[in-house]
């Protein structure tokens, strides 16, 4: 089994700073990383995904993620951040690609970017 | 990426009735299809993989009896919340798996 702790539950930031948001995983195997974002009432919609090769994997929006796998991480940042990128974040994880849908998620890191 | 839609949005019934979600994947044939239900500022929470041409697959605790699934075809899912009460309040999202997932828009649910 996999699980995934989002070490902050709220981050508030000022417009135009940068950010990063904490993803930690467990796992027995070798699993797959993804963040997604979600705004008020819609779905998820992926911001970037790690599945092999380099470990900085960039995304939409100008986020980057890092996967550390010594240190079991997958922290997403963003240099300058805009105030529409006030969203709840999830960090998830999956044993293999084919059965992406048996994702298991964090609980949701909610970024608030103030003016 | 696949583009997947839920209908209806929103809807609000009144305790004891049964409501239905339906969920079409527009541009991807989905043999297998996912449920998830999240309640506010809480993460999502697995429900039951939908098959096509099958029976649904239930996560652990989800009754199977409430929450009826049919994936009739390869671009439909519907879920269908049985006697609804206030507690299935909830906000239903389901999900297509491609090499990640694409999620419907999600179904605000709400039981007076």
């Amino acid at each position: 089994a996999q699980s995934v702790t989002q070490l902050d539950s709220q981050v508030p930031v000022f417009e135009e700073a940068p950010v990063e948001l904490r993803c930690n995983y467990s796992s027995s195997v070798s699993v797959y990383l993804f963040w997604y974002v979600q705004y008020p009432n819609q779905g998820l919609q992926l911001l970037l995904k790690y599945l092999s090769g380099s470990t900085l994997v960039k995304g939409i929006n100008g986020f980057e993620a890092e996967f550390n796998k010594s240190q079991t991480s997958f922290h997403l940042r963003k240099p300058s951040v805009h105030i529409s990128d006030t969203a709840e974040y999830f960090c998830a994880v999956t044993r293999t690609v084919s059965n992406a849908g048996k994702s298991t998620f964090g609980d949701g890191t909610t970024l608030t970017v103030k003016p | 990426g696949a583009v997947v839609s839920q209908h209806p949005s929103r809807v609000i019934c009144k305790s004891g009735t049964s409501v239905k979600i339906e969920c079409r994947s527009l541009d991807f044939q989905a043999t297998t299809m996912f449920w998830y239900r999240q309640f506010p500022k809480q993460s999502l929470m697995l429900m039951a993989t939908s098959n096509e041409g099958s029976k649904a697959t239930y996560e652990q605790g989800v009754e199977k009896d409430k929450f009826l699934i049919n994936h009739a075809s390869l671009t439909l899912s519907t879920l269908t919340v049985t006697s609804a009460h206030p507690e299935d309040s909830s906000f239903y999202i389901c999900s297509v798996p491609d090499d990640t997932q694409y999620f419907g828009p999600g179904t605000r649910l709400t039981v007076l």
